[in-house]
This record gives C-alpha cells, sequence and structure tokens, in this order.
C-alpha cells in the first residue's frame, strides 16, 4: 500500500522567511496530493492540494510543487507570519471508490518574531 | 468551520469501558471517515463509509466499530478500552470518494 514519509518533522523560521516542507510518496499510481494545516485544539484544515496532472500550483503565499518521476512534493510557505505556526499534513491518494488518502506524520512549524 | 460536527469533544473513562463518538458530516457530504491520531503519530486511517455501506478498512482494531446511518451521519464504538486508545479521533466527510476531505474538530479520549 501507499507510505508517505515527510521532512523535517519540526522546522523553525524566523518570521518573514520562508518555510519548505517535502513529502516523498511510494506508489506512482497516486495522483491527489493535499495538504493540511493544524491548529492546536483543531481538526486538520485543507489549504492546498494538487492533482498529478500539474507540476504546480500557487494560491497567495502558498504554493506546492510536484516531481511525479521522483515521486516527492513539497510545500512553500512565503513571507512566513506568526499565524502559519501549526502542524501540517501532507498526504497522497489514487481517488478512487476503493483508495484512502495516506497521510504523512506531520511537521510542527514554529514561526519565531 | 468546516462544517463536520463531532461529539463529545472529550471523554474520560477507565479501562475496560466502552464509549460511542458520533459524527454529523457537512450537509450533502456521502463519504464518512475515521481517523485517529496518537501523541506524534499522524493520521491513522481506521475506516471510511459511503453513503451507508462501508467501503474501506484501515489499521482498525477488532475491538472498534462503525456504522453510517440513513441520515449519513455516523458513529464509531470502541470497546474494552485500553490506556493505548487514548487519543484524538477525528471524522471527516467529503462529497463523493474521490473528493477533497473535510474534518471535524475531533473527540479526545482518555482511558484511566
Amino acid at each position: 500500500g501507499e507510505n508517505v514519509e515527510q521532512h523535517p518533522s519540526t522546522l523553525s523560521v524566523q518570521e518573514g522567511d520562508s518555510a519548505v516542507i517535502k513529502c516523498t510518496y511510494s506508489d506512482s499510481a497516486s495522483n491527489y496530493f493535499p495538504w493540511y494545516k493544524q491548529e492546536l485544539g483543531k481538526g486538520p484544515q485543507l489549504i492546498i492540494d494538487i492533482r498529478s496532472n500539474v507540476g504546480e500550483k500557487k494560491d497567495q503565499r502558498i504554493a506546492v510543487t510536484l516531481n511525479k518521476t521522483a515521486k516527492h512534493f513539497s510545500l512553500h510557505i512565503t513571507e512566513t507570519q506568526p499565524e502559519d505556526s501549526a502542524v501540517y499534513f501532507c498526504a497522497a491518494s489514487k481517488m478512487n471508490r476503493d483508495d484512502k488518502i495516506i497521510f504523512g506524520k506531520g511537521t510542527r512549524l514554529h514561526i519565531l518574531p | 468551520d468546516s462544517g463536520v460536527t463531532q461529539t463529545p469533544k472529550h471523554l474520560i473513562t477507565a479501562t475496560g469501558q466502552r464509549v460511542t463518538l458520533r459524527c454529523s458530516p457537512r450537509s450533502g457530504d456521502l463519504s464518512v471517515y475515521w481517523y485517529q491520531q496518537s501523541l506524534d503519530q499522524g493520521l491513522q486511517f481506521l475506516i471510511q463509509y459511503y453513503n451507508g455501506e462501508e467501503r474501506a478498512k484501515g489499521n482498525i482494531l477488532e475491538r472498534f466499530s462503525a456504522q453510517q446511518f440513513p441520515d449519513l451521519h455516523s458513529e464509531l464504538n470502541l470497546s474494552s478500552l485500553e490506556l493505548g486508545d487514548s487519543a484524538l479521533y477525528f471524522c471527516a466527510s467529503s462529497v463523493e470518494e474521490d473528493s477533497p476531505l473535510h474534518f471535524g474538530n475531533g473527540t479526545r479520549l482518555t482511558v484511566t
């Protein structure tokens, strides 16, 4: 089955700098890659997703890149702000009725003042 | 607010007991998923239902069971509880099985 590895487990960046979180997946048939942000005391919230027919997607300060050949994808957050501090999860799925979304173990992002 | 409602928010119980966690999906969502999140662990998939039918099973223990009712709400039943069952339990829903997931805020279960 699918296995998703996420790095780093913890990341501290200065406010205003960029943060990058990387994930690799094992199943080449996976075609949907969402990213979730989990704030303290809340459930994970979808922040951006990408499908395998595109290599990059951007939404304001957040972007995701996908390299299907290498089976890895990354989340990029630019001009980080204090409210970006949270745990971020990547995930992968084949998005069919018999498949399930598999999550990485998460990255705890700290934005330093 | 994702629109997914989970009750209760917190649950404290003793080993050997049985509890029921409840989830109301977003309006119009047919698919419900249950995930377990332990300390320093990611989200472990337990089970998925679609329009009342079980669709996929993950690492769900035999002591755990779930169902989705005709009104599409779902319940996760945990029995013969052990200390190691203490975790956050999340429910998520989606419109269809190939749609993005939307998570509730979870039920924190503490087994003493």
